[in-house]
């Protein structure tokens, strides 16, 4: 089952503009991460952001997240055609008394030269 | 620091075929996931490993998959007999504690790729 669900699906843009995905998810959550997966590779760890913050940064990337909402969202700023690549945000639930990291089905940004 | 290590890259079987999968996680990392992941999708869980133990494998086939994680080191996944909807890419992610806390980041292995014909 996946928990989150990306928002748009494909995404295309000109090299040098911002991309933003969003992602929804359903339950309660502690932490909300992004991964990027280029072809064929595995997954790399972008950011985290926990449950109780708003909003992180790192680099040109930058998130944020609404509990109420049950939403976050993933923004590239200033964005490079090596940011192309699929996307995915996956929740935290804890409900184990550890991390059960669920993915969302992705996004997938072609960002043109 | 080494990654997360997985062999094969690649593997063709015919149906109903065994197939396993060897993962070897970053050293030190306590908890080994293992996910599958179709075409055009996000990883699913299979099984997570706690050192030795696996303490979620609510997703596992168990008629067809077997997973184990001797030491709490290295794990391998099996399949037998494999199906045509198997053909996936196999996925292998460790997470570290950081002052005994989990982290929640997880470290991916490039993962295995299966074609069942």
């Amino acid at each position: 089952s996946q928990q989150g669900e990306e928002d748009p699906q494909a995404l295309s843009i000109q090299e040098g503009e911002n991309a933003t995905m969003n992602c929804s998810y359903k339950t309660s959550i502690n932490n909300l991460q992004w991964y990027r997966q280029n072809s064929g590779r595995g997954l790399v760890h972008l950011i985290l952001i926990r449950s109780n913050e708003r909003e992180k940064h790192s680099g040109r990337l930058r998130v944020t997240l609404d509990t109420s909402k049950k939403s976050s969202s993933l923004l590239i700023t200033a964005s490079r055609a090596a940011d192309t690549a699929s996307y995915f945000c996956a929740t935290d639930s804890g409900q184990t008394g550890g991390f059960k990291t669920i993915f969302g089905a992705g996004t997938r940004l072609f960002v043109k030269a | 620091e080494a990654g997360v290590v997985q062999s094969p890259r690649y593997k063709i079987i015919e149906k109903k075929q065994p197939v396993a999968f060897w993962c070897n996680p970053i050293s030190g990392h306590n908890t080994l996931y293992w996910y599958r992941q179709n075409l055009g999708q996000g990883p699913e869980l299979l099984i997570r490993y706690e050192n030795e133990e696996a303490v979620d494998d609510s997703q596992l086939p168990k008629d067809r998959f077997s997973a184990e994680r001797l030491k709490g080191v290295d794990s391998t996944l099996k399949i037998q007999p494999a199906e045509l909807g198997d053909s996936a890419v196999y996925l292998c992610a460790s997470s570290p504690r950081r002052q005994g806390v989990f982290t929640g980041e997880l470290f991916f292995g490039e993962g295995s790729r299966l074609t069942v014909l």
